[in-house]
């Protein structure tokens, strides 16, 4: 199973609402990856975790919170989102201890209103 | 401090003719380098890495590029498009640190084949 799954697919929420991105792989990976899309631009690193800890953050704003419950779940909890959010969300995951290339899923594309 | 520098963003073949597509580098450390494609509203997808050892690397679906330290140029090439290769095209490059890697992406290129 060589295979990151995303939920949901779609979201739309105001900017009010309070809403969390799923990512998942059974891949056996220790690092798992949220980036930021936006349309024409290359993917931006938001956070990385390695062996369920938090290793960087790339001075995200607070509104935006990561959680890895266990090495094959990691979430992405939303709270007072602003419009300019809106953007598609990826995650990745990668092995760790070498240069291994990083899975990504299909993303969730967020609109907030 | 690492980065990534792909050349034209869009980039439009005929059907059957040659592809290629550049990427220059620059890196403190060796570099660890790849391509990534993206078909709309999808994940990327790894096509090929190079990290240590032959030069020329073989990727999915025809693809292959060449590490060419002198020039720091890792450009992508197929000989032959495919109505199915257009998509867009991300160069990157990654160091290794404490077993994760902080990737950093070219702007991107956007392959459009002809029929």
């Amino acid at each position: 199973d060589t295979e990151v799954t995303q939920t949901p697919k779609h979201l739309v929420m105001g900017m009010t609402n309070k809403k969390s991105l799923k990512c998942e792989q059974h891949m056996g990976h220790r690092a798992m990856y949220w980036y930021k899309q936006k349309a024409k631009k290359p993917p931006e690193l938001m956070f990385v975790y390695s062996y369920e800890k938090l290793s960087i953050n790339e001075s995200v704003p607070s509104r935006f919170s990561p959680e890895c419950p266990n090495s094959s779940l990691l979430n992405l909890h939303l709270h007072a989102l602003q419009p300019e959010d809106s953007a598609l969300y990826l995650c990745a995951s990668s092995l760790t201890g070498g240069v291994y290339e990083q899975y990504f899923g299909p993303g969730t594309r967020l609109t907030v209103t | 401090a690492q980065s990534v520098t792909q050349l034209g963003s869009h980039v439009s073949v005929s059907e059957g003719a040659l592809v290629l597509l550049r990427c220059n580098y620059s890196s403190s450390v060796p570099p660890y380098l790849f391509w990534y494609v993206q078909y709309p509203n999808q994940g990327l997808q790894l096509l090929l890495k190079y990290t240590t050892g032959a030069t020329l690397v073989k990727g999915i679906n025809g693809f292959e590029a060449e590490f060419k330290k002198s020039e720091t140029s890792f450009h992508l090439t197929k000989p032959s498009a495919h109505m199915s290769d257009a998509a867009e095209y991300f160069c990157a490059v990654s160091p290794l640190s404490g077993g994760y890697q902080k990737v950093t992406f070219g702007t991107g290129t956007k392959l459009q084949v002809i029929p």
